[in-house]
């Protein structure tokens, strides 16, 4: 059964500083990974999606790596802002294999707060 | 696009009533899927459908859950009847496979049962 483990749980930082938050999962054989992010009350909004054949992807200030074989994923935020405080999730997607190949497993989040 | 639309944004019930979420797809994806968020338990996925055939409904807790996707524009999650413990987040979700697979999730339905 696949279990994703995110990171600290909670982090809290000064406005303008670069943080890495990290997400674990103890099945390699994934389609995918997504982080999204959600705000207090709101529902997931997509960040960043990696391909289990990809290394990493970048959107803005936000770069997302995977390394499959350690089953581990970071998610990059450089220059943090306020605006950035929210929960950070990361889910991932089994590869086919004749089950439930679309059931995303999510970790727990990652609630970060960014100081002003 | 509007994104997956759901409503309503809020539900509250008494204990015993029947509640009926639903559920706005984005427009060609070929998935849907209902998912329910708990402090306790975080997000669960509870039933998917492909082409509007469910797929794989073994989160529905109960027999009192079930859900529908009549066309491939609209899906309903329905309680009968409902319980306390019922109060959560529920969430849908889209995808399309041949796009990466990437989930757009709806703004959710907050349940309480009172």
């Amino acid at each position: 059964k696949q279990e994703v483990t995110q990171i600290p749980a909670a982090l809290s930082v000064p406005e303008g500083e670069n943080l890495v938050l990290n997400c674990s999962f103890t099945d390699s054989a994934i389609y995918n990974l997504q982080w999204f992010r959600q705000d207090p009350g709101k529902g997931l909004t997509s960040l960043l999606l990696i391909q289990s054949s990809q290394r990493e992807q970048t959107s803005g200030r936000l770069n997302a790596s995977l390394d499959k074989s350690s089953g581990r994923s970071t998610l990059y935020i450089a220059a943090s802002q306020p605006g950035d405080s929210a929960t950070y999730l990361c889910a991932v997607r089994p590869r086919p294999s004749g089950g439930s190949n679309y059931k995303l497993t999510f970790g727990k989040g990652t609630l970060l707060t960014v100081n002003p | 696009d509007a994104g997956v639309i759901q409503s309503p944004r809020h539900e509250v019930t008494e204990m015993g009533q029947e509640v009926t979420l639903r559920c706005k797809p984005i427009s060609g994806h070929d998935y849907l899927f209902w998912y329910r968020q708990t402090m306790m338990r975080g997000l669960e996925l509870l039933i998917y459908f492909n082409n509007n055939v469910p797929i794989d409904d073994s989160g529905m807790p109960e027999d009192r859950f079930s859900a529908k996707m009549p066309n491939a524009s609209f899906s309903t999650l329905k309680i009968q009847p409902s319980e306390p413990r019922d109060s959560a987040v529920y969430f849908c979700a889209s995808s399309l496979q041949g796009k990466g697979g990437g989930y757009t999730f709806g703004s959710g339905t907050r349940l309480t049962v009172v």
